[in-house]
């Protein structure tokens, strides 16, 4: 089945301690995306990269690092230099993000990390 | 950062009511609007994506319209029912990528 995995569903961290998100996709996709959510807040944009080796801060990068070593593959750190890292974070993929604005985002299930 | 305003924040209707809730989004530089469903448990899935002003989009009970000039797109739900219950998220491309409102939670009542 073609598609978008996160690992884990859910993540349990101590204060301080760096943490990766993995995202894997299958669909041969360009450009990949992190997003947070939070209650009562629309998903927003934290990194994403167009292509491989390549990547570009969204509105919310700071506390966080991405490689892109591997098309299929993004994974994203939150650093302890994230004040407020307990959310809810989502991956997506979509065939290419540049010049394409109608370009459909597929998205994971989500990780939900919760730094105790 | 472009914003993407959505309302209502969340309704509650009957099975079998009809119903629309609203996206606006800046005219300036507007490139495209997307529409996604986003059911509990489950990740968000694309409904529409629209381009030109005027644009219609339908699929089986839920369509939408898009205004480029005034800057605003509904989403209708007809006849709606209880698995249509999901938050409605709509997302707009400038020379950005997407950006996503807060989302309309709909619960539909059996």
């Amino acid at each position: 089945d073609g598609g978008i995995t996160q690992s884990p569903k859910y993540l349990f961290r101590k204060e301080g301690q760096n943490v990766t998100l993995s995202c894997e996709q299958n669909l041969n996709h360009d450009a990949m995306y992190w997003y947070r959510q939070d209650p009562g807040q629309g998903l927003r944009l934290i990194y994403y990269s167009q292509i491989v080796n390549d990547f570009q801060k969204g509105d919310i990068a700071e506390g966080y690092s991405v490689s892109r070593e591997k098309k299929e593959s993004f994974p994203l750190t939150v650093t302890s230099a994230q004040k407020n890292p307990t959310a809810f974070y989502l991956c997506a993929s979509s065939i290419a993000a540049s010049g394409i604005s109608t370009d459909t985002q597929y998205f994971g299930p989500g990780t939900r990390l919760t730094v105790l | 950062i472009l914003n993407v305003e959505q309302s209502p924040q969340s309704l509650h209707v009957q099975e079998g009511d009809s119903t629309n809730f609203t996206c606006s989004f800046p005219s300036s530089n507007f490139y495209a609007l997307h529409w996604y469903r986003w059911e509990t448990a489950k990740s968000p899935e694309a409904l529409f994506v629209m381009t030109l002003n005027g644009d219609e989009k339908k699929k089986g009970r839920i369509s939408a319209t898009l205004n480029t000039k005034e800057g605003y797109s509904y989403l209708y739900i007809k006849g709606s029912q209880p698995e249509d219950s999901a938050t409605y998220l709509c997302a707009c491309r400038g020379n950005t990528p997407l950006v996503f409102g807060k989302g309309t939670r709909l619960s539909v009542i059996a």
